[in-house]
């Protein structure tokens, strides 16, 4: 089944700084690629997504980057401001048929000012 | 804006006895799904429920595990006979009729077994 594996697992930034979360996956039927943000205690919330039909999405200071041949895709965040700080996750969906997602094992994102 | 709805939002129970998580999807959502995360861990795929049936699950989701939809509008998750790993968040989902769109997730209810 899917495997997906994120890199790094903490991130520490200054403010105004970019930040780069990596993610790999090994089904390479999986077609949809989501990045969450999760608050401490609170529910996973969705900042962007990609398709496996676009190599790129932007939403303005987050882009996320797919690339399929090597299966790995990336979130960009720039200007990073304090309340950016959280947990990011990645996923990707079990198969091309499934809808369940697969995430990874999250990135402890810190801003500081 | 519609979101997912959970309750209880913390259950305690004893270890050995049965408990039933709820969960309303967002309405004119088709696909529900049940996720857990154990405290500081990622975020783990249970069960997806398409057409009133299972229509994926995981590992995870051994003959303990049973997902109901009773009625229009509530999505259960029921633990048989609760272990003390069994305790994490709960979290319940649900996407609208197309694939490949956003996955929206309720507030979670935290599950303590002792």
């Amino acid at each position: 089944g899917e495997n997906v594996e994120q890199h790094p697992s903490t991130l520490s930034v200054q403010e105004g700084d970019s930040a780069v979360i990596k993610c790999t996956y090994s089904d390479s039927a999986s077609n949809y690629f989501p990045w969450y943000k999760q608050e401490l205690g609170k529910r996973p919330q969705l900042i962007i997504d990609i398709r496996s039909n676009v190599g790129e999405k932007k939403d303005q200071r987050i882009a996320v980057t797919l690339n399929k041949t090597a299966k790995h895709f990336s979130l960009h965040i720039t200007e990073t401001q304090p309340e950016d700080s959280a947990v990011y996750f990645c996923a990707a969906t079990a198969n091309q048929a499934g809808t369940a997602l697969i995430f990874g094992k999250g990135t402890t994102l810190s801003v500081s000012s | 804006e519609p979101e997912v709805t959970q309750t209880p939002s913390h259950q305690v129970t004893q270890m050995g006895q049965e408990v039933i998580l709820r969960c309303v999807p967002i309405s004119n959502h088709l696909y529900f799904y049940w996720y857990r995360q154990i405290l500081g861990q990622k975020v783990e795929f249970l069960v997806s429920f398409y057409n009133n049936e299972i229509s994926e699950k995981s590992e995870i989701f051994d003959d303990q595990f049973s997902v109901e939809r009773p009625d229009g509008s509530n999505f259960t998750l029921k633990i048989r006979s609760t272990k003390l790993e069994d305790s994490a968040m709960y979290f319940c989902a649900s996407r609208p009729q197309s694939t490949n769109t956003e996955a929206f997730f309720g507030q979670g209810t935290r599950l303590t077994v002792v």
